[in-house]
């Protein structure tokens, strides 16, 4: 898994409740990403970030939110508006964007899977 | 619509043998593929990395070919092991290289 650490490995939500999964990076990588992997699906990009102070919304990004104060971190946080957060979460990060391909290799960590109480 | 879809969904092989993974897909434009190895409860760890130019790349006991003009993709396990057990899922970068499509992954298992 590199230098890439998620925590909590495994994570329950209640009825209501935020929860908040956690992804911190010692690879100096520009780039963070959230996919969320659902059983028999192709994992699915959530939220990702080209630079600090900056996000975007990927395929389904509803019922998240994400912040990225530090070039290290990037936690995503699980909203009560997402109705079915049953799922394994997984962060990776790369080198950047653009400019050449090894830049782009992303790096997984080894997820959170989050429940439902 | 960019799909990767990956076939079979699952295989059983005994230890020792030798298989062949596919993967099809229709993402355009086209930049590059990758084949990600992920053991259960873990996170996907990159195999191999090929350009439209490339038709090959090894990385020791794991050989993957492309064939950009029919878009299709497979990986070669030589000699498997029991550690080769997990779920390898093949990756097509659409744009520059962040906007990736995951095909749905295969289930290898080996058996002693």
């Amino acid at each position: 898994d590199g230098g890439i650490t998620q925590s909590p490995k495994y994570l329950f939500r209640k009825e209501g409740q935020n929860v908040t999964l956690s992804c911190e990076q010692n690879l100096n990588h520009d780039a963070m990403y959230w996919y969320r992997q659902d059983p028999g699906q192709g994992l699915r990009l959530i939220y990702y970030s080209q630079i600090v102070n900056d996000f975007q919304k990927g395929d389904i990004a509803e019922g998240y939110s994400v912040s990225r104060e530090k070039k290290e971190s990037f936690p995503l946080t699980v909203t009560s508006a997402q109705k079915n957060p049953t799922a394994f979460y997984l962060c990776a990060s790369s080198m950047g964007v653009n400019g050449g391909l090894a830049k782009n290799i992303q790096y997984f960590g080894a997820g959170t899977r989050l429940s439902v109480l | 619509k960019n799909q990767v879809e990956q076939s079979p969904q699952s295989l059983i092989i005994l230890e020792g043998k030798n298989c062949t993974l596919q993967c099809n897909y229709t993402v355009s434009p086209f930049s590059n593929l990758r084949w990600y190895k992920q053991d259960t409860g873990r996170g996907p760890v990159s195999l191999t990395i090929m350009t439209f130019s490339e038709n090959t790349k090894s990385n020791g006991r794991y050989t993957a070919t492309l064939d950009a003009d029919t878009k299709q993709s497979s990986l070669h396990i030589t000699a498997s092991q029991l550690s080769d057990s997990a779920s390898y899922i093949c990756v097509v970068s659409g744009e520059y290289g962040n906007k990736l499509v995951f095909g749905a992954g295969t289930i290898l298992r080996v058996k002693s």
